[in-house]
């Protein structure tokens, strides 16, 4: 299968402060890539779907102002958590899509964020 | 809206046990289902990909059938090993995800 890679794999960052989460397809070009936020024992929930090159689009109830996400090219897609806080601690997951609908998504290894 | 259901939450079976995990999903215009395995703290490991337009796939010991009129996929594992144990989540083509059903296999 291809492979996504995600990083960092954790990071703690201070309230206040801005993260950023990398998510790159290393073998494929992604044309769309996809944002997950996962709580303790739920399932993924989607935050963002994001092609190359426009703006992403959010789900419900997803403030798009605080989560910035960048698909600059169709390798790489970032996601900026701003000015973090505790209730932001999480662990997201990115995927990638070559292309549309009945194409198979590729998860990266997810990332563990802790605001203190 | 698609809701995506996978019961039970937890399963623990011994090994060497052949077992079925269920997924049930709502609207049935999907391009594909999708299973996967996720490991404590890690990313998704995809395991099968089912096209709206086949019924079943199999890869080693697993084989996931698909439904669409039903509205359900089941993945089936074959004389399980304790290290399939790990939390099987299935998704529809719009990656609406179920909750997962975390499998225990004891030794």
């Amino acid at each position: 299968g291809a492979v996504v890679s995600q990083h960092p794999s954790r990071v703690i960052c201070k309230s206040g402060t801005s993260v950023k989460i990398e998510c790159r397809s290393l073998d494929f070009q992604a044309t769309t890539m996809f944002w997950y936020r996962q709580f303790p024992k739920q399932s993924l929930m989607l935050m963002a779907t994001s092609n190359e090159g426009s703006k992403a689009t959010y789900e419900q109830g997803v403030e798009k102002d605080k989560f910035l996400i960048n698909h600059a090219s169709l390798t790489l897609s970032t996601l900026t958590v701003t000015s973090a806080h505790p209730e932001d601690s999480s662990f997201y997951i990115c995927s990638a899509k070559r292309g549309g609908g009945g194409t198979e998504a590729f998860f990266g290894q997810g990332t563990r964020l802790t605001v203190v | 809206k698609q809701e995506v259901t996978q019961i039970p939450a937890a399963l623990s079976v011994p090994e060497g046990e052949n077992l079925v995990l269920n997924c049930s999903f709502t609207d049935s215009a999907i391009y594909n289902l999708q299973w996967f395995r996720q490991d404590p703290g890690k990313g998704l490991t995809s395991l099968l990909l089912i096209q709206s337009s086949q019924r079943e796939q199999t890869s080693g010991r697993l084989n996931a059938s698909l439904d669409k009129s039903s509205g359900r996929s089941t993945l089936y594992i074959a004389a399980s090993q304790p290290g399939d144990s790990a939390t099987y989540l299935c998704a529809s083509s719009k990656l609406t995800f179920g909750k997962g059903i975390t499998l225990s296999v004891r030794p």
